[in-house]
């Protein structure tokens, strides 16, 4: 089944001790995004990948890291969560390296940082 | 600069009533349409699409180059219906992906 998936989809953590979300997918796409979701502001981007060792800032990059040394991984990194980090996190992927395409995204990873 | 409005933030209409969502978008030139929905406790998942000009559960969305709007409309809302919307129109001169802050749409029974 074509799918993007993220891990954990839950986690609880305190400020200041590193995390990392995960995110796979296995559509052989090459734009892979992270957006954060918070209420009355919708989705932001945060970071996004348009393929492999290319990687590029969104609207909303600082405290986040990513890397994207595989095709199919695209990994998020907060070095140092604080609690306005304390979010809904959406990973999506689509066809072509390029934001013109459809977006397929996972279940969401929810985040608070105590 | 807000590159995409929908100006409700909630909206409610009763079943069988005719529904819109609206959407203003500031680029210029011919940017890539997307209606987003989002169900309670559910991933994101496409609505539909411009170029492919399809009516996906009763919805359709109307172009409206000189307004630069892309609503999106159904003409008996359903219960079912009841979920997040999100417009996203995208800058075929970029590579980031915006989204709008997005519609609530209940529908009453």
């Amino acid at each position: 089944e074509a799918q993007v998936t993220q891990n954990p989809r839950y986690l609880i953590t305190v400020t200041g001790k590193k995390l990392t979300v995960t995110c796979s997918q296995n559509m052989n796409h090459e734009y892979m995004s992270w957006y954060r979701q918070d209420p009355g502001l919708g989705l932001r981007q945060i970071y996004y990948s348009m393929n492999v060792e290319v990687t590029d800032k969104g609207d909303v990059p600082e405290g986040y890291k990513v890397s994207r040394k595989e095709k199919r991984n695209f990994p998020l990194i907060l070095e140092s969560p604080s609690p306005n980090q304390t979010s809904l996190y959406f990973c999506a992927s689509s066809f072509g390296g390029f934001s013109n395409q459809p977006q397929h995204f996972g279940d969401g990873t929810r985040l608070s940082i105590l | 600069a807000q590159r995409v409005t929908q100006p409700e933030k909630l909206l409610s209409v009763f079943k069988g009533a005719p529904v819109e969502l609206k959407c203003n978008y500031s680029y210029s030139g011919s940017p890539e349409l997307f209606w987003y929905v989002q169900y309670s406790r559910q991933r994101l998942q496409l609505l539909l699409r411009h170029i492919s000009r399809e009516s996906i559960k009763g919805f359709t969305a109307d172009l409206n180059k000189g307004e630069t709007s892309f609503h999106l409309k159904k003409p008996f809302a359903q219960e079912e219906d009841s979920a997040m919307y999100y417009c996203a129109p995208q800058d075929n001169t970029g590579n980031q992906f915006y989204f709008g802050t997005g519609t609530s749409l209940t529908v009453i029974p």
